[in-house]
């Protein structure tokens, strides 16, 4: 399975909104609706923020939105806020090779 | 609410053995996929394995393929990770994760997790 590509680091100010990306070398993401992506603190467990590329779980904010075009998903948190400071990963399912894997993170400064 | 409590970490010389336990509730555990994902110390994350709701079907990720066995008791609402011949690079938080529908591949709840430290 091909790796993901995510920005090491991005940030913004309060209210603004931003992109976090996603890329995979093949063409995996780009067919697959199995990407997700997860937020986690410092020292916290990671929490599912989007699933099959856009949807939200229930608890989760509107704030949070999932796509993609081509080979990248993306993730955009608009109307950004101090408590979205965190790390995001985002997660590719490999289908018929039965495995998971995970972009490299991307830390996200709340300015 | 969903609760998934991991527990048996702890420093483990290289070339010994770990067993990891995830106690579920809150859920029909017998119901769900599940899956161990871990995280080397200031790293990202990494799936490790993966178990079928009724235990039948296993997948494991190629770094741990053939040292590592996952297995779950339906009876005990219970996950467990067996790690054999630990190796230094093996050092990571290890987290239990739900799976989400079969449509939706994705890790809908997790636990604390427990570290494993790899040292002699």
């Amino acid at each position: 399975q091909s790796a993901l590509t995510q920005p090491a680091s991005v940030s913004g100010s309060p209210g603004q909104s931003i992109t976090i990306s996603c890329t995979e070398t093949s063409s995996d993401v780009g067919s697959s609706n199995f990407v997700s992506w997860y937020q986690q603190h410092p020292g916290k467990a990671p929490k599912l923020m989007i699933y099959e590329g856009r949807k939200r779980p229930s608890g989760v904010s509107n704030r949070f939105s999932g796509s993609k075009s081509g080979n990248t998903a993306s993730l955009t948190i608009s109307g950004l806020q101090a408590e979205d400071e965190a790390d995001y990963y985002c997660c590719s399912y490999g289908g018929s090779s039965t495995s998971w894997v995970f972009g490299g993170g991307t830390k996200l400064t709340v300015l | 609410q969903v609760l998934l409590v991991e527990s048996g970490g702890g420093v483990v010389q290289p070339g010994r053995s770990l067993r990891l336990s995830c106690a579920a509730s809150g859920f029909s555990f017998s119901s769900f996929t599940m899956h161990w994902v871990r995280q080397a110390p200031g790293k990202g994350l990494e799936w490790v394995a993966v178990i079928s709701y009724d235990g039948s079907d296993k997948y494991y990720a190629d770094s741990v393929k053939g040292r590592f066995s996952i297995s779950r008791d339906n009876s005990q609402n219970t996950l467990y990770l067996q790690m054999n011949n630990l190796r230094v690079e093996d050092t990571a938080v290890y987290y239990c994760a739900r799976g989400g529908s079969p449509s939706s591949a994705s890790f809908d709840d997790w636990g604390q997790g427990t570290l494993v430290p790899v040292s002699s």
